[in-house]
């Protein structure tokens, strides 16, 4: 298996445009997360999904960050309008149960 | 309160120094434990589980202390490949099961020749 796949790897874009982060999760999985991380506040767990249903979004930042899981393969993580404080890096992670999360490589998001 | 806390470090120690690492966690409920290693610029892995009875992997040895809500992470006999950032993990385990996994902001450890 490949891992958890993550696109882009690099995002640059301007404040208020439009981010779409994606996310294809180890086959099998059916936990997928979305994770934030910076300097200041560390990695920061936004939502999470179990069979595809969105089941805890209570670290999601505002309504301008949406979140979706429309098969089992495939999960975006949405940003609408950008503002230079979105800029950090996002990872997707996928998983069975505990322990072990498995993270893909993460997208570096720039918003200037 | 953050729900994990780490010192974030940096630990700079020599090579074959032994190194320790505390995290605490402010949920008496929460179930399981992990350490995860990030390197720089990577994504985070788990390094190992923490059992309340403790548990070694090699130079890696955990420990659980629930009357005091913290975890341990022991590195012995260090080497230049320990350099990385570790996460403290908390899984709070609400009824109902498998619930999220909480990451401490990690501690960064540089080991130096």
């Amino acid at each position: 298996d490949a891992g958890v796949i993550q696109s882009p790897r690099h995002e640059v874009t301007e404040m208020g445009q439009e981010v779409t982060l994606r996310c294809k999760p180890i086959s099998g999985h059916d936990y997928l997360f979305w994770y934030r991380q910076t300097m200041m506040r560390g990695l920061e767990l936004l939502i999470y999904f179990n069979n595809n249903v969105p089941i805890d979004d209570s670290g999601m930042p505002e309504d301008r960050f949406s979140a979706k899981m429309p098969n089992a393969s495939f999960s975006t993580l949405k940003i609408q309008p950008s503002e230079p404080r979105d800029s950090a890096v996002y990872f997707c992670a996928s998983s069975l149960g505990p322990p072990e999360a498995f993270f893909g490589q993460g997208t570096r998001l720039t918003v200037v | 309160r953050k729900e994990v806390e780490q010192d974030p470090g940096p630990f700079n120690v020599p090579e074959g120094a032994t190194v320790a690492f505390n995290c605490t966690y402010s949920n008496s409920a929460s179930q399981s434990f992990f350490w995860y290693r990030q390197d720089c610029r990577k994504e985070p892995k788990l390094l190992m589980s923490v059992y309340s009875s403790g548990n070694e992997d090699g130079r890696f040895t955990a420990q659980l202390n629930r009357a005091s809500q913290y975890i341990s992470l022991l590195i012995r006999d260090s080497k230049l490949s320990d350099s990385a950032t570790y996460l403290c993990v908390v899984n709070p385990m609400f009824s109902g099961g498998y619930n999220k996994l909480i990451f401490g902001a990690g501690t960064r450890l540089a080991v130096h020749p």
